[in-house]
């Protein structure tokens, strides 16, 4: 039914802390995406999954972050030891096989992360 | 190497007057490129694609192989169109590469 669902919205965590975020991408797309939104920089690549797998991890930042997807579904994004340049907006996408050389994305909300 | 560059980080217009969004792109392949915007608190969203030839909420752009471009216009913008753009090339496959983005205000 809905589009792309993120939790939680919004998230305060103490520097130093683990966090999991989690994306539910629209019922039978094959592809999800994880990108970060930082106040002047755009958007910035992290993962993306073709089912389980993830092809492209090109743009995760350090080891303190990783992702999975399970069962073609649910993705959870993790950050460990967060550091305050990890705050930022964490959004997800997904998007169904390319049809006609055209691929459309559909976003999540997003969520809202700060670490102090 | 695929790239997408939008070289404006900013652009402030008045309302009424013509507004243009640049983005460059670079690839070897035939390119299939995208505008995507997120208005305030709302979510990013596809606002239109090159090969659709389409004109949304007054909105064009046309690709440019000669120049590598595909820059978005409209000749009279509106307060309601101040917003976060962002310029993507699709490289086959789930692979969309995005630029950085470019924020319109538009000045009443």
């Amino acid at each position: 039914g809905a589009g792309v669902s993120q939790s939680p919205s919004n998230k305060v965590t103490e520097k130093g802390k683990d966090v999991e975020l989690r994306c539910d991408p629209i019922s039978g797309h094959t592809a999800l995406y994880w990108y970060r939104q930082s106040l002047g920089q755009g958007l910035e690549f992290l993962i993306y999954f073709q089912g389980n797998s993830a092809p492209d991890k090109s743009g995760l930042p350090s080891d303190r972050f990783s992702a999975e997807r399970t069962g073609g579904s649910v993705s959870t994004l993790t950050i460990q030891r967060t550091q305050q340049e990890d705050s930022a907006v964490y959004l997800c996408a997904s998007s169904p096989r390319p049809y006609q050389g055209y691929n459309e994305q559909f976003f999540g909300p997003g969520t809202r992360l700060t670490v102090l | 190497a695929q790239r997408v560059t939008q070289p404006e980080k900013l652009l402030s217009v008045f309302k009424g007057a013509p507004v243009e969004l640049k983005c460059n792109y670079s690839y070897s392949g035939s390119p299939e490129l995208f505008w995507y915007v997120q208005y305030s608190r709302q979510r990013l969203q596809l606002l239109l694609r090159h090969i659709s030839r389409e004109s949304i909420k007054g909105f064009t752009a046309d690709l440019n192989k000669g120049e590598t471009s595909f820059h978005l216009k409209k000749p009279f913008a509106q307060e309601e169109d101040s917003a976060m753009y962002y310029c993507a090339l699709y490289t086959g496959g789930f692979k969309t590469i995005f630029g950085a983005g470019t924020r319109l205000f538009v000045k009443a």
